[in-house]
């Protein structure tokens, strides 16, 4: 079965602007959360959708938000880019909330931001 | 969420057996203990988890301490394949939808 699905996979943006990252999760899937990676930073979590309900947010300022759609496929969001969002951002798909069950993660978006 | 404790790098010959240690001494009793890890531009693979037993699959085996403080990531015959950061986390119970990583062990195997 496909995998989890993130687009564009490379993406350079100017300082100011905004920016929508896309993710499909493996069919079935409900979960969806989002982490970024950075090298001084390693890999934060940034939110979890399930069934189109944020349950659970990291600690990243309010220009990162993210949404869930009825087919389960999300998106997240950065308004007013800044050279410090430069990073890899990952997407992570599960059957259902995680615990006794694993995580499938995509290959990411890399932002790049100038 | 539960802080996890890993070396930072360890090292291993190909076709050896690798013991990966992580400790977890603040996990809860409904946490389950996740090992990913992440080879150069991917994004991280699952390995195994865990509760209370030790686990075996495909890939590797999962120790957990009876106290489940500490856990030990087992690879039976390192690969160069299997060359890659290794994050052990928990999930479920506190840390409801989310896997908080830590810095990971970066495991270098030579041929």
């Amino acid at each position: 079965k496909a995998g989890v699905t993130q687009t564009p996979r490379y993406l350079i943006k100017t300082r100011g602007q905004q920016v929508t990252l896309s993710c499909s999760p493996i069919s079935g899937h409900r979960s969806v959360s989002w982490y970024q990676q950075t090298p001084g930073q390693g890999l934060q979590f940034l939110f979890e959708y399930f069934s189109e309900t944020q349950r659970n947010k990291g600690n990243f300022p309010g220009r990162f938000s993210g949404r869930q759609f009825s087919n389960s496929r999300s998106e997240m969001n950065v308004s007013t880019l800044e050279l410090g969002d430069s990073a890899l951002y990952l997407c992570a798909s599960s059957l259902v909330v995680l615990g006794d069950t694993e995580a499938f993660f995509g290959q990411g978006t890399r932002l790049t931001v100038v | 969420d539960a802080k996890t404790t890993q070396p930072n790098s360890m090292e291993s010959n190909e076709e050896e057996p690798v013991h990966l240690p992580c400790n977890h001494s603040t996990i809860s009793g409904t946490d389950y203990i996740h090992w990913y890890r992440q080879l150069p531009s991917q994004g991280p693979e699952y390995v195994i988890h865990g509760l209370t037993s030790n686990v075996n699959n495909r890939m590797a085996s999962l120790a957990i301490a009876e106290d489940r403080k500490s856990s030990t990531l087992i690879l039976h015959r390192a690969t160069l394949r299997d060359a890659a950061v290794y994050y052990c986390l928990s999930a479920g119970g506190t840390s409801y939808g989310k896997l908080t990583f830590g810095q990971g062990t970066i495991l270098t195997v030579h041929p």
